[in-house]
Parts: structure tokens; sequence; C-alpha cells
């Protein structure tokens, strides 16, 4: 099987812009999590979805958002980025998401705002 | 939220030596235990894992050991080798929350 695949795997924007990142699942996989990842913070919990709705949501501001589409992809969006949004943004994928399943990590998107 | 310290946050060894890495933990409903490796450029990969009715988990070089009554976990890794060279990451599930993570421990295996 494929494993999870992120779209892009790097990204330079500037101060006020938005983007938009990607994730595909292992096929199979319905519950998709994204993670922020700093030298300082380590990973931390963005939100999960599950069957195209979110079913957790981490301590991050409104500007962070995602969604899910019916083939389990999904795709999360920070808008009026800051400096501070510069990070590795990591997404794993499991089977239905049960808290003893093991998740899968993608390889990253890098994103350094200017 | 549930909150995992993790310690040491940098760890060198020789190669041959082990290495331990331990998380504390607060929420006694936390019942799953994972160990990632990241290496670096890479992602986060699952080595090692352990649920909380069981005490130890074994898989060549590597263990886990749960204490749940002291609430802390430990990942011992024996003979390290220098590929073992990485960030290693604990987490847990407390209920129906998603995993959290330590801050990481960065090992380094000298050759």
């Amino acid at each position: 099987k494929a494993g999870v695949t992120q779209t892009p795997r790097y990204l330079i924007k500037t101060r006020g812009q938005q983007v938009t990142l990607s994730c595909s699942p292992i096929s199979g996989h319905r519950s998709v999590s994204w993670y922020q990842q700093t030298p300082g913070q380590g990973l931390q919990f963005l939100f999960e979805y599950f069957s195209e709705t979110q079913r957790n949501k981490g301590n991050f501001p409104g500007r962070f958002s995602g969604r899910q589409f019916s083939n389990s992809r999904s795709e999360m969006n920070v808008s009026t980025l800051e400096l501070g949004d510069s990070a590795l943004y990591l997404c794993a994928s499991s089977l239905v998401g049960q808290q003893t399943e093991t998740q899968y990590f993608g390889p990253g998107t890098r994103l350094l705002v200017l | 939220g549930e909150n995992v310290e993790q310690h040491p946050s940098t760890l060198s060894v020789q190669e041959g030596d082990s290495a331990v890495i331990k998380c504390t933990y607060s929420d006694s409903a936390s019942n799953y235990f994972p160990w990632y490796k990241q290496e670096l450029g890479k992602r986060p990969q699952l080595i090692i894992d352990i649920r909380s009715n069981v005490g130890e988990k074994k898989d060549q070089r590597i263990a886990v050991t749960l204490n749940k009554t002291a609430k802390h976990f430990s990942l011992h890794i024996t003979e390290t080798q220098p590929e073992d060279s990485a960030v290693y990451f604990c987490a847990l599930n407390s209920g129906n929350t998603p995993l959290v993570f330590g801050k990481g421990t960065r090992l380094s295996v000298i050759a």
C-alpha cells in the first residue's frame, strides 16, 4: 500500500497570505489528523477528521481550518499567515481513529512565512 | 488537557551502550503509549507501542516499560548503533482525545 502523501512538500509565503495543504491517507484509512511541528514545541495537535466531519480540535486559533473529502483526502488551510506559523505540518492517518490505533505519518509540508 | 513530560531532551551515548528515555503523565485514563522515531528530514515512524494491560514489551533491541501506578513509561534501546541517532517522541491517548506527544529526545550515538 502506498503511504500517506502530502503536497506540497515545501512552501514559502509572506505574512498575511493564506495557504492550503493537502494530505492523502493510506488507502482504506478514514481518519486524518493534522499536527504542527516546531523545534520548541514538538508535535502539537491541530484537528482530526473522520468521515468528512471534524471530530477533535486542538488549541489553535480560528485561522487554522480543515476539511475532509468523501475519499478521505484532507486539506488544511491557514489564513492571514503570521511568522510564527512557520513549521512542519504533518498529517497522519489511521483506519477509524480509535485511540489505540497506529497513526501513520506523511512526510510533512514545510512552511516558511517571511 | 493531558500533558506528557519527556526526559531527557538530549542524550548522547557511546555505540554499544544503552539509552533510556522516560515520559511521565497525569491522566490515569491513558491507555495507549506509542513511541515514534524521527530521523533528520523524515517523517515520524512508530517503533513500538504498549497498551495499559501490558507492563513491558520488547522488539529486538527496543523495549518499552509501563508503570501505571507511577504514571510513567520508558523506552529502552540496547546495544545502540549509529543508525539509532534520531529524535524520539513518546505519546499517549487519554480517553477519546487525540495523541498527545512529548517534546522529544534527541539521541546521538557516538561511534
